[in-house]
């Protein structure tokens, strides 16, 4: 399976606190992309990771990529209302032609 | 300017019907694609169309047809529809292909079947 599992399923917060959402894989991976989709609209690109990257950083987000562990994820510090969306992380195969995405993280932050 | 439009944001019909999503990206992009994405939120890549090459994921029905005019649209075609067949149906664009650039994604198409 090429696609990322995304981990928590949902994720409830207070205004002004860190979400923190996780991503796993199975396949070596050329470079791993987080999207929002906020409710009833396409997704949005957040931040592209390519594979000899450990960390990096895009305004409150922040996303960790560990090959060893095929895991990486993504921190959103000071959460606004308007961070209530879904989250889907497309690890890129090496070789690969397409963006595999999941089920996506549920976040909800609480006004 | 809406980077990649979809038309129509909307559409009932019965089933057993034909029906056609039209996708246009006025980014430039080379690469295509089409997504499902069902009451789950699971997002299934169904096409994707670069420079006239059609990878198709072999999963996807062959009542499914996508159908490019040219570069900057990328039509879906579905025939004898079903039930199964309700779902939001996106369109993306990339320049590219091999996921080593991001994808813009269409507003979305959200198809009931009755």
């Amino acid at each position: 399976s090429q696609q990322g599992e995304e981990d928590p399923q949902a994720l409830s917060i207070q205004e002004g606190e860190n979400a923190t959402m996780n991503c796993s894989y199975k396949t070596s991976i050329n470079n791993l992309q987080w999207y929002r989709q906020n409710s009833g609209r396409g997704l949005v690109h957040l931040i592209l990771i390519r594979s000899n990257e450990r960390e990096k950083h895009s305004g409150r987000l922040r996303v960790t990529l560990d090959t060893s562990k095929k895991s990486s994820s993504l921190l959103i510090t000071a959460s606004r209302a308007a961070d209530t969306a879904s989250y889907f992380c497309a690890p890129i195969k090496t070789g690969a032609n397409n963006l595999f995405f999941g089920t996506g993280t549920r976040l909800t932050v609480i006004p | 300017d809406t980077a990649v439009s979809q038309t129509p944001k909307y559409l009932v019909t019965q089933m057993g019907n034909d029906k056609s999503i039209k996708c246009e990206q006025n980014l430039g992009h080379d690469t295509m694609y089409w997504y499902k994405q069902d009451s789950k939120k699971f997002l299934k890549i169904m096409f994707s169309y670069n420079n006239k090459e059609l990878i198709i994921n072999e999963t996807v029905p062959n009542r499914f047809s996508p159908k490019s005019p040219d570069k900057a649209h990328l039509n879906l075609h579905i025939n004898s529809l079903e039930l199964g067949d309700s779902a939001v149906y996106f369109c993306a664009s990339s320049q590219g292909s091999g996921g080593d650039t991001e994808a813009f994604f269409g507003q979305g198409t959200r198809l009931t079947v009755v």
